[in-house]
């Protein structure tokens, strides 16, 4: 089915490790999003891309990197992971104009 | 910036009923405004997509409607079911640069059988 995949879905990890979250799109996108979702703060972009080669800084860029690796792929990277950033991770996607977002089911991130 | 404000913030109803969800926002200069759902634990799944230029759009026992001149959305939800517990969010599309899209913090259904 055509949408937007995440992997993985479930992360555990010890304060000062690193990793990689996944995100691809299989419908020709040419924007991409990582929000982070945390109860009673409603989602927060962290970075975006409007198009391939090209990232952005969104509201709560600190501690992450992004990697618009193609047009389909977006990856998301905790250098130096922190509780602070014990969250749920959205990846989403949109095609220029006037359309609507597709999101992926998440990948529920804690940081102990 | 665009403000997305949803009331309420919780809502209850027996099962059966028809019920009217708000989402306000502050600059009309949207593309366009989405309703979506979230249930427990989940991703967010798109129930409704509104250009600006529509008044409304239709899915099932679900109506979205716009006003955007009053910064002003509503989601339908006709002869609920307990399936239809979760939160549901609304989002605004503006019309400029990429990082454009202000979600509201959501309103949580609880469809009592």
């Amino acid at each position: 089915n055509a949408g937007v995949t995440q992997t993985p879905k479930f992360q555990v990890l010890k304060t000062g490790q690193s990793m990689t979250l996944q995100c691809a799109q299989d419908m020709n996108h040419n924007s991409m999003y990582w929000y982070r979702q945390d109860p009673g703060m409603g989602l927060r972009l962290i970075y975006y891309s409007a198009s391939e080669g090209t990232t952005d800084k969104g509201e709560v860029p600190n501690g992450y990197n992004v990697s618009r690796l193609n047009k389909r792929e977006f990856s998301l990277r905790l250098e130096s992971a922190a509780p602070s950033q014990t969250s749920v991770y959205f990846c989403a996607s949109s095609p220029e104009g006037s359309y609507g977002y597709t999101f992926g089911s998440g990948t529920r991130l804690t940081v102990v | 910036k665009q403000e997305v404000t949803q009331i309420p913030a919780a809502l209850s109803v027996p099962e059966g009923e028809n019920l009217v969800l708000n989402c306000s926002f502050t600059d009309s200069a949207i593309y366009n405004l989405q309703w979506f759902r979230q249930d427990p634990g989940k991703g967010l799944t798109s129930l409704l997509l509104i250009q600006s230029s529509q008044r409304e759009q239709t899915s099932g026992r679900l109506n979205a409607s716009l006003d955007k001149s009053s910064g002003r959305s509503t989601l339908y939800i006709a002869a609920s079911q307990p399936g239809d517990s979760a939160t549901y969010l609304c989002a605004v599309r503006g019309q400029t640069g990429a990082n454009n899209l202000f979600f509201g913090t959501g309103t949580r259904l609880t469809v009592i059988p």
